[in-house]
This record gives structure tokens, sequence and C-alpha cells, in this order.
């Protein structure tokens, strides 16, 4: 299947930090999706993007579907606790399929 | 409230055993799918399916298998063929692609399979 290389693999920071991490992908993708998973729990849905050169906002965390259409990126500005959990891009191929391929994720720890 | 449930939440298996997990939606998507989710790695697709009584394979399908009888229902069996079936299993739903729209899915609480 497509290949995502999510980075970075963890971060760890200090609590009121930004916080950036990016996803890029070998092919086209029409749409780029950011979730967040808690421990033992299922991903949630932070930001969708559908089009190239978006940029969209969802409180302190922003998102942009690169112009190339093969990167995507989100910051998480003035971290708090809470923050704390994997981040995972998701992209669709241009041919529409209705399936997404996956980054592995960035763990990030937020100290107080 | 509209959601994605998924039963158990842990569930152990034995040896030769098959074991059906369990995924219902009240959001009324054409389209649900099942991930296998491991340690350190990304989500990988099992099966999905578009709409009722229709499924297709995913990137890692073998040892399992799906049914989709009904709208709201994708149960999900992990068979004996399953060499490895310790992993945290998610569902998905999304409105899917004969309504026209992009394709968002929404994830459940997930189940945790255990080999004893």
């Amino acid at each position: 299947g497509q290949q995502l290389n999510q980075s970075p693999q963890s971060m760890f920071i200090q609590e009121g930090e930004d916080v950036s991490m990016n996803c890029t992908s070998s092919s086209i993708f029409n749409t780029w999706l950011w979730y967040k998973q808690d421990p033992g729990e299922g991903p949630v849905l932070l930001i969708a993007l559908y089009k190239a050169g978006e940029l969209t906002s969802n409180g302190r965390l922003t998102a942009q579907f690169g112009i190339t259409r093969k990167d995507s990126f989100l910051n998480i500005s003035a971290s708090i606790p809470s923050d704390v959990g994997i981040y995972f891009c998701a992209g669709q191929p241009w041919t529409g399929a209705n399936n997404l391929f996956f980054g592995t994720g960035t763990r990030l720890t937020v100290i107080p | 409230d509209g959601g994605i449930t998924q039963s158990p939440k842990y569930l152990f298996r034995k040896e030769g055993q098959n074991v059906t997990l369990s995924c219902e939606q009240n959001l009324n998507h054409d389209a649900m799918y099942w991930y296998r989710q491991d340690p350190g790695q990304g989500l990988r697709l099992i099966y999905y399916s578009q709409i009722v009584n229709d499924f297709q394979k995913g990137d890692i399908a073998e040892g399992y298998s799906v049914s989709r009888e009904k709208k709201e229902s994708f149960p999900l069996t992990v068979t004996s063929a399953q060499k490895n079936p310790t992993a945290f299993y998610l569902c998905a739903s999304s409105i899917g692609v004969l309504a026209g729209e992009q394709e968002t899915p929404y994830f459940g609480p997930g189940t945790r399979l255990l080999v004893l």
C-alpha cells in the first residue's frame, strides 16, 4: 500500500510550547485527515482537509494541505497537558478509493 | 446519541478458536471498515464495505472474515488461521462514496484481542 512518512515519531515538550508535525507521501492524495488517539481508545478526528493549499484551524490546532498534494502539517499552539496522545495523519489517494492510508503516528508528551 | 460502538472492549481467544468482534453504527453511514493496530505502527486495513451485502479485502485480510447483512452492522471474525491475532481492532464508518461527498471515517472505541 501507500507509504506515509510521519515525523517526528515522538516529542517531549514543555507546557505552553508550540508543536509542529508533518506527513509526506510518495504519491498524490486528495484528502488529508489528522486524528488524535488516547491510550486504549479509538482515534478522534481533529481536522479534515480536502483542497490543495487549504489551511484549517480547530481551536489551537491548525493544519494545512500541501500545495503539491503530497504533504500536510499539523501545528498545536500553546500546548496543555491534555494534548498528550498519539497524532496520526491519514491520506486518501487521488483515485477516490474509499480507504485511507495512515502514518505511523507522532507520540506527544507534554511536561507540566 | 449517534456514534459507533464496538464490543467487547477486551476479548480473549484460545488457540484454534474463532472469535467475532461486534461493530454497530447509528450514523446512517453506507461505508464501514475494520483496521488493525499494532504497537508503534499505523492502522492497517483488514476489510471494508461500501454498501450492504458487499465487502472488499484490505491489505491484511488473511485469517479474517466479515459480513454486511445490515447497514448498521459489520462484524469481524478472527479465525484460527490468523496466527498472530493479538492487536487492537478498530471499526470505522463513513458516509460513503455514493453520497458524492468526501470520505471522512469516524472510529469506534476499539476492541483489544489477546490470545491465551
